[in-house]
């Protein structure tokens, strides 16, 4: 069964902040991903892991950082919060699968920064 | 590079009817091919993919689609709809060469009683 968790789901938090959202993945994968995710537009991809101590930027520029010290959990932190970031942020995981690196996502964690 | 247009950010449906997503792709290479759903609060699921094994694919919940090379279209259908498929339905599109997948910008899909 493919397993991905985010937590937390909601959060609210003041502006200046440091957050971080947890994301893990039971499943062995060794690709992962942090998209963004507004509401009523595409998906995002803000940052990348092609597996242990291997991170990349994405297509959109964000103010967060990521790390993978270890294949199960890529976590996704916010230095100093501002209202810009509310959105949703959905964590993602990939297995080769001949080639087709089919996505499974997690349940998203929704921020809101006032 | 790839890119992908879906057609209407929101489709109307009554109950029982047919459904139609449209999606259109561009790839420079032989593509995959997915098509995503997201329910409110939710992560996307994946409904059903492209893999070159059979240009008509089915997925769950009774969608299916089929690929047409000619027309770079991979387009979801639903014989009838069910007040349950109302969600976010997303096409993505990705190449061999790549880990990384390109996302449509989603079509709400309402349903009617």
């Amino acid at each position: 069964e493919a397993d991905i968790y985010q937590t937390p789901r909601y959060l609210v938090i003041g502006t200046g902040k440091k957050i971080t959202l947890e994301c893990s993945q039971t499943m062995g994968h060794d690709k992962m991903y942090w998209y963004q995710q507004d509401p009523g537009m595409e998906l995002h991809l803000i940052h990348y892991s092609y597996g242990v101590n291997s991170t990349e930027k994405g297509d959109l520029s964000s103010e967060s950082t990521v790390s993978r010290i270890r294949t199960e959990h890529f976590p996704l932190t916010l230095e100093s919060a501002r209202p810009s970031h509310t959105s949703q942020y959905l964590c993602a995981s990939s297995e080769p699968g001949q080639g087709i690196y089919e996505q499974y996502f997690g349940p998203g964690t929704r921020l809101t920064v006032t | 590079a790839q890119s992908v247009t879906q057609l209407g950010s929101h489709v109307s449906v009554s109950e029982g009817a047919l459904v139609l997503l449209r999606c259109n792709y561009s790839s420079s290479v032989p593509p995959y091919l997915f098509w995503y759903v997201q329910y409110p609060n939710q992560g996307l699921q994946l409904l059903l993919k492209y893999t070159s094994a059979a240009t008509l694919v089915k997925g769950i919940n009774g969608f299916e689609a089929e690929f047409k090379k000619s027309e770079t279209s991979f387009h979801l259908t639903k014989p009838s709809a069910h007040m349950s498929d109302a969600a976010e339905y997303f096409c993505a599109v990705k190449s061999g060469g790549s880990y990384i997948p390109t996302f449509g910008r989603g079509t709400s899909l309402i349903v009617h009683p």
